[in-house]
């Protein structure tokens, strides 16, 4: 079957860094998706990474490693606004996502 | 660029009672769109997925005579639900992909619909 793993939920400090773990198994890959998800809104798009290493987007990065099925996703200076839920998606070989369930990230002053 | 809009944004309506949802993308034309529903502290469980001009394909689970789905245009896609329970009560969500070589899916603001 697929699969989509994360933690349901961290906890951090405003101003720290924060890495969210992802690990998938699915039929094919097509890509890796982050979503963020403020609570009651859609999800907005946070990055995209097909190849392995690492893609910087001012203070998110995402890393993918198709070898291990993993990929992260970076968060550096925390705002207290970066408070909501954070899904990770694979496209499988059907070009259908394959959603986690997300991982409530809780920013403490 | 890329915005998909939903309307309503929230409806309460009575237990029985019908309840149509648009989803239409403003500047781009969508090949494909998506039905999400997410129920509270939950994550997304795709409902169903149309393409233009075609039938959509329902996920294993969710009942295509009481979720209809039609995807008339390329910019334009309905979820009806019918003879709605308050067990539908949920935050439903589209999302339209262009196509081509543009995989990402492009989501609407969501829809939170009330059963009473």
């Amino acid at each position: 079957g697929q699969n989509i793993d994360q933690p349901t939920e961290m906890t951090a400090t405003e101003g720290a860094i924060v890495q969210i773990n992802c690990t998938y198994q699915t039929s094919g890959f097509n890509g890796l998706f982050w979503y963020q998800q403020h609570a009651g809104e859609a999800p907005t798009f946070l990055s995209y990474n097909v190849l392995d290493g690492l893609e910087e987007k001012g203070r998110f990065s995402s890393f993918l490693s198709r070898s291990k099925g993993y990929s992260y996703l970076l968060l550096k200076e925390l705002q207290m606004k970066d408070s909501a839920s954070y899904l990770c998606a694979v496209m499988d070989s059907n070009y259908q996502l394959i959603w986690g369930a997300g991982t409530k990230l809780i920013i403490k002053p | 660029g890329a915005v998909v809009s939903q309307h309503p944004s929230w409806v309460i309506c009575k237990s029985g009672t019908s309840v149509k949802i648009e989803c239409r993308s403003l500047d781009f034309q969508a090949t494909t769109m998506f039905w999400y529903r997410q129920f509270p502290k939950q994550s997304l469980m795709l409902m169903a997925t149309s393409n233009e001009g075609s039938k959509a394909t329902y996920e294993q689970g969710v009942e295509k005579d009481k979720f209809l789905i039609n995807h008339a245009s390329l910019t334009l896609s309905t979820l009806t639900v019918t003879s709605a329970h308050p067990e539908d009560s949920s935050f439903y969500i589209c999302s339209a992909r262009e196509g081509g070589s543009d995989f990402e899916q492009y989501f609407g603001p969501g829809t939170r619909l009330t059963v009473t």
